[in-house]
């Protein structure tokens, strides 16, 4: 049982170049959630998706897109990568089967550390 | 006011000692409550849910006061492996689901 599968776990972008980061779940979540994490900053959510086909938007969603592609995966888009976006980016998800408490407790992936020049 | 505020730290506390964390969000509509602990350059892991009858787990015992919006985690007979930064998160209903809000989190050294 994998969990929550990030991928790539490290890379280095050109100012104005694009890439996506990739998320897998195999808890059968129906919730998915991209963070980015900065020195003094915290956690701060960029989109969330409620179940598959739908996406929203959180704190941060500037300069980002989401995809959610099944159940199982929920990609993040850089368009045109930005220094202000050099960040740690995770990728959680919640909400399987199971009682109340079960259900809200999210896990996270290993993370991506992103850096843009 | 931020959603979930906690004190930054950090703590430097020695080997066997007791320290408590406290934290506050502002949403009265928040309805589950969490611990999670982070490792330097790791990713967060649950530590424990918070209830309001308060709960234990071994050296950590959490507690949740809904009129205050206030909720604390205490740390019996610290270890050094208790060394990481400890995050408050609130979970409220959002937009069809219920999103995860973080506080800054509370960085704790255990010293020998």
């Amino acid at each position: 049982n994998a969990g929550v599968t990030q991928t790539p776990k490290f890379q280095v972008l050109k100012t104005g170049q694009s890439m996506t980061l990739q998320c897998a779940q195999d808890m059968n979540h129906n919730s998915m959630y991209w963070y980015r994490q900065d020195p003094g900053m915290g956690l701060r959510l960029i989109y969330y998706s409620a179940s598959e086909g739908t996406t929203d938007k959180g704190e941060v969603p500037n300069g980002y897109n989401v995809s959610r592609l099944n159940k199982r995966e929920f990609s993040l888009r850089l368009e045109s990568a930005a220094p202000s976006q050099t960040s740690v980016y995770f990728c959680a998800s919640s909400g399987g089967s199971g009682n109340w408490d079960v259900l809200k407790k999210a896990f996270f992936g290993q993370g991506t550390r992103l850096t843009v020049v | 006011r931020k959603e979930v505020e906690q004190d930054p730290g950090p703590f430097n506390v020695p080997e066997g000692a007791t320290v408590a964390f406290n934290c506050t969000y502002s949403n009265s509509a928040s309805q589950s409550f969490f611990w999670y602990r982070q490792d330097c350059r790791k990713e967060p892991k649950l530590l424990m849910s918070v209830y309001s009858s308060g709960n234990e787990d071994g050296r950590f015992t959490a507690q949740l006061n809904r009129a205050s919006q206030y909720i604390s985690l205490l740390i019996r007979d610290s270890k050094l492996s208790d060394s990481a930064t400890y995050l408050c998160v609130v979970n409220r209903p959002g937009a069809g689901s219920y999103q995860l809000t973080f506080g800054k989190g509370t960085k704790l050294s255990v010293i020998p």
